[in-house]
């Protein structure tokens, strides 16, 4: 089946670093992937979506200078959170559409990340 | 109002017992609907997709009211390893991003 791979899965850092996550698709081509945030106890938000050659779609309210989305490759989506302050603690996911309308998204197993 | 609400429970039923989630959706416009199953810290993964003329799969049963914008989720004969966050969740299309409701906590207790 179609496996999505997101790395790093766990992330602490001092607030003001720079984070990058990647989201790859290990065997179809995405052409377009998304990125997902879930706070506690909070529902999954979308956040942008990536489309492979052009630049992201963000959803209203995601500052996009602060998440930089990078979609190089038909496999391959980074996000980098910039400047990262606690605030920005969370669980981001990424997914990956397949092209099959019966399997709308697979997911990445999400990266964990906490700003000290 | 918000987009996919849901019941957030939790819902603690005994092994074996009959569950049923319902979710109601705002977007008259959303065209493609399916629960996904959350475990804690984990990513969601699909469970099924949902249409108007209803799906099975197993002891899940999945259906559709477009009209009500309300889509319902029965799990029969549940299991332990039932126990997780049950999402609702609805697209505008095959390539959209999707919108999750806060997903529904359940806990199956032997």
């Amino acid at each position: 089946g179609a496996v999505v791979s997101q790395h790093p899965s766990w992330v602490i850092c001092k607030s003001g670093t720079s984070v990058k996550i990647e989201c790859r698709s290990l065997d179809f081509q995405a052409t377009t992937m998304f990125w997902y945030r879930q706070f506690p106890k909070q529902s999954l938000m979308l956040m942008a979506t990536s489309n492979e050659g052009s630049k992201a779609t963000y959803e209203q309210g995601v500052e996009k200078d602060k998440f930089l989305i990078n979609h190089a490759s038909l496999t391959l989506s980074t996000l980098t959170v910039t400047s990262a302050h606690p605030e920005d603690s969370s669980f981001y996911i990424c997914s990956a559409y397949t092209g099959a309308s019966n399997q709308p998204q697979h997911f990445g197993d999400g990266t964990r990340l906490s700003i000290l | 109002r918000k987009e996919v609400e849901q019941d957030p429970g939790p819902f603690n039923v005994p092994e074996g017992a009959t569950v049923a989630f319902n979710c109601t959706y705002s977007n008259s416009a959303s065209q493609s609907f399916f629960w996904y199953r959350q475990d804690c810290r984990k990513e969601p993964k699909l469970l099924m997709s949902v249409y108007s003329s209803g799906n099975e799969d197993g002891r899940f049963t999945a259906q559709l009211n477009r009209a009500s914008q309300y889509i319902s989720l029965l799990i029969r004969d549940s299991k332990l390893s039932d126990s997780a966050t049950y999402l609702c969740v609805v697209a505008g299309g095959g390539a959209d991003g999707l919108t999750f409701g806060k997903g529904t906590h359940l806990i199956i207790q032997p």
